[in-house]
């Protein structure tokens, strides 16, 4: 498809259980970006990628998140041990130059649920 | 942190009213600001970029503009319709490969 793709759309998962979210960004993006929205609020960022490199993880909130992108293109975020305060939307987005000072654009969104 | 703060939070206008929307971060060091757009259940979608040597960007009935030295950004939206009902994000861009993001304006525009 021609935007960033995200899948599951939809994850319940139990507490303690193990998640992975995916995002296939728009070809040929160099950048790619994984922010977390709660309800009723902003997004917050979490890792950015330029190619397969994670140049800032700082703002993964523990070490029970993960992410990577080993070929460039298709990135991950694994969620270990989930917690019910880990229930947001997980947003993907990417752009073609290597900052997010250009035009950024943004998957449809995991929605994430810890039971 | 750099704070992002959207006034109001929240409103409603009849069909065919302007908008406007206000913006504003604390840090005015920034390198450009992006509004976006989210419908619920969806993802952002961005409407205009707006580089920090500019004073304003259109597309459409949108407008942006930009007072870099006082730290507010506000989007007007020209004759609103039913389909412009959603909330808009304002995101300044400070060069640390991350946009920080205010909580929005959530709007609803009656037919």
């Amino acid at each position: 498809g021609a935007g960033v793709s995200q899948s599951p759309r939809y994850k319940v998962a139990k507490r303690g259980q193990d998640v992975a979210l995916r995002c296939d960004p728009i070809s040929g993006h160099v950048s790619l970006f994984w922010y977390q929205q709660a309800l009723g609020q902003g997004p917050e960022f979490l890792t950015y990628f330029q190619n397969e490199a994670q140049l800032d993880k700082s703002g993964l909130p523990s070490d029970r998140f993960f992410a990577e992108r080993p070929e460039g293109s298709v990135s991950t975020l694994k969620i270990q041990r989930t917690q019910q305060e880990d229930s947001a939307v997980y947003l993907c987005a990417s752009s073609l130059g290597g900052s997010a000072g250009n035009t950024i654009y943004f998957g449809e969104g995991s929605w994430l649920t810890v039971v | 942190k750099q704070e992002v703060t959207q006034i109001p939070a929240a409103l409603s206008v009849p069909e065919g009213e302007n908008l406007v929307l206000n913006c504003s971060f604390t840090d005015s060091a920034i390198y450009n600001l992006q509004w976006f757009r989210q419908d619920p259940g969806k993802g952002l979608t961005s409407l205009l970029l707006i580089q920090s040597s500019q004073r304003e960007q259109t597309s459409g009935r949108l407008n942006a503009s930009l007072d870099k030295s006082s730290g507010r950004s506000t989007l007007y939206i020209a004759a609103s319709q039913p389909g412009d009902s959603a909330t808009y994000l304002c995101a300044p861009y400070y060069g640390n490969n991350r946009l920080a993001f205010g909580k929005g304006n959530q709007v609803v525009v009656i037919p």
